[in-house]
């Protein structure tokens, strides 16, 4: 099965509402990290975050890597929130590659 | 302006025919990678290579041949090309060594008819 759950597929939200992302993994791991895939297709990553929580103006994110979870919060959302967020998985070192979700996919209507 | 360079942005290809798919980073790094996403699937790695060396390959099929002319550059060369083949591929690019998470390009994506 897949190593990497994220929930919800996907969400639309109203402008300025607030949204929780969560990524779920069945497998120990080296870091994890989570990207915003722009509607484009181009991969940014959002946070590096192996453990606790880290905050970047309204994004949020926080892991505890012995639940096997990370959660991305979005507050306040934007317009420009709009794209898909993965969740992707260092499980050894990066020449072995990431390991991704499948994303949940954020739509922000005014 | 982008760092990692990808070309073409888009490619449209006939069933059996070859592709390159070129990628350049101008970020001093030191390891290159090419990862696959298509539709429905979860972004896919496919190569690893570390000062033009190949670290770990987890593509199944020989058709997939990456290239590295020069430490800033890994093409992908695709032969025999199927429909199934037709997806995005990224190549991204980090500072082994310190266990740098990979910067993704922007993509090149790929339609085979």
């Amino acid at each position: 099965g897949q190593q990497v759950q994220q929930s919800p597929t996907s969400l639309v939200l109203q402008e300025g509402e607030n949204a929780e992302l969560q990524c779920n993994f069945s497998t120990s791991l080296n870091s994890m990290q989570w990207f915003y895939q722009r509607p484009g297709g181009s991969l940014v990553s959002v946070f590096y975050n192996p453990s606790g929580t880290k905050q970047s103006g309204r994004l949020t994110s926080t892991t505890v890597i012995k639940e096997r979870r990370s959660s991305l919060h979005i507050s306040s959302s934007q317009i420009t929130d709009s794209g898909t967020y993965l969740c992707a998985l260092c499980l050894h070192n990066y020449a072995q590659g990431l390991t991704f979700g499948l994303g949940t996919r954020v739509s922000v209507f005014p | 302006d982008p760092k990692i360079i990808q070309k073409p942005k888009y490619l449209v290809a006939v069933t059996g025919s070859e592709k390159i798919l070129i990628c350049e980073q101008y970020l001093g790094h030191n390891a290159m990678y090419w990862y696959r996403q298509s539709a429905k699937k979860p972004l896919e790695f496919m190569f690893s290579y570390s000062y033009q060396k190949l670290m770990d390959n987890q593509t199944a099929s020989s058709r997939f041949q990456p290239q590295s002319s020069k430490k800033n550059h890994l093409d992908l060369q695709i032969t025999a090309l199927k429909p199934d083949d037709s997806a995005t591929y990224f190549c991204a690019s980090s500072l082994q060594g310190d266990n740098q998470a990979p910067l993704f390009g922007e993509g090149t994506r790929l339609s085979v008819l």
